[in-house]
């Protein structure tokens, strides 16, 4: 089976850094992304990571460790616009080459 | 210009009522998508499709059926619409490349009374 495990909710203060988890077991592994969503907005692509370590960019990084089946979003000097839910999503080695997505973490940021 | 498109936008429609949702891209892509969203459920494969010929039901199909009429082309349909239906629905798009993430369209915010 497929499942894809994320806190529900977070809160964090303007100018702080904030972790965002996520947990998987999924049958096969090909890689992992990760989405930032407005609310009734579309989700926009942040990061995909397939090998194991640390990936920076700018203000956000994603690690990833596929022994521990692991990975999390690192988002610095956080902005009141970086309130959103964020989405973890697994690229599942099969013939249909899926991505199945995680719930979402819904980050509250306060001033 | 948006590289996906959605139409409509909103649409609040009666049980019973047959429903179109229309999805354009101008990405080239062969990969379409459609998922539907619900509040604490995440979002949610309907159909996708790798090209005009091959279309496949995803985790939660009962209720819809698509059409891809050309590459750039994917709508989704609901037969007889019902109140559990009421959702937010998004198509998406996705390259061949391994590394390629998917590109959703703008939503469509579906009521069923």
């Amino acid at each position: 089976g497929q499942n894809i495990d994320q806190p529900t909710e977070m809160t964090a203060t303007e100018g702080a850094i904030v972790q965002i988890n996520c947990t998987y077991q999924t049958s096969g592994f090909n890689g992992l992304f990760w989405y930032q969503q407005h609310a009734g907005e579309a989700p926009t692509f942040l990061s995909y990571n397939v090998l194991d370590g640390l990936e920076e960019k700018g203000r956000f990084s994603s690690f990833l460790s596929r022994s521990k089946g692991y990975s999390y979003l690192l988002l610095k000097e956080l902005q009141m616009k970086d309130s959103a839910s964020y989405l973890c999503a697994v690229r599942v080695k099969n013939r249909d080459d899926k991505i199945i997505f995680g719930k979402g973490t819904r980050l509250h940021i306060l001033p | 210009d948006a590289d996906v498109t959605q139409t409509p936008r909103n649409r609040i429609t009666k049980t019973g009522k047959r429903i179109m949702l229309e999805c354009s891209q101008t990405k080239g892509h062969d990969r379409m998508y459609w998922y539907r969203q619900d509040p604490g459920l995440g979002l949610r494969l309907i159909y996708y499709s790798f090209d005009v010929k091959d279309i496949n039901k995803g985790e939660i199909s009962d209720g819809y059926s698509v059409s891809r009429q050309a590459q750039a082309k994917f709508s989704l349909s609901l037969e007889s619409a019902i109140p559990n239906q009421t959702a937010l629905y998004f198509c998406a798009t996705r390259g061949l490349a391994s590394t390629d993430t998917q590109y959703f369209g703008p939503g469509t915010r579906l009521t069923v009374l």
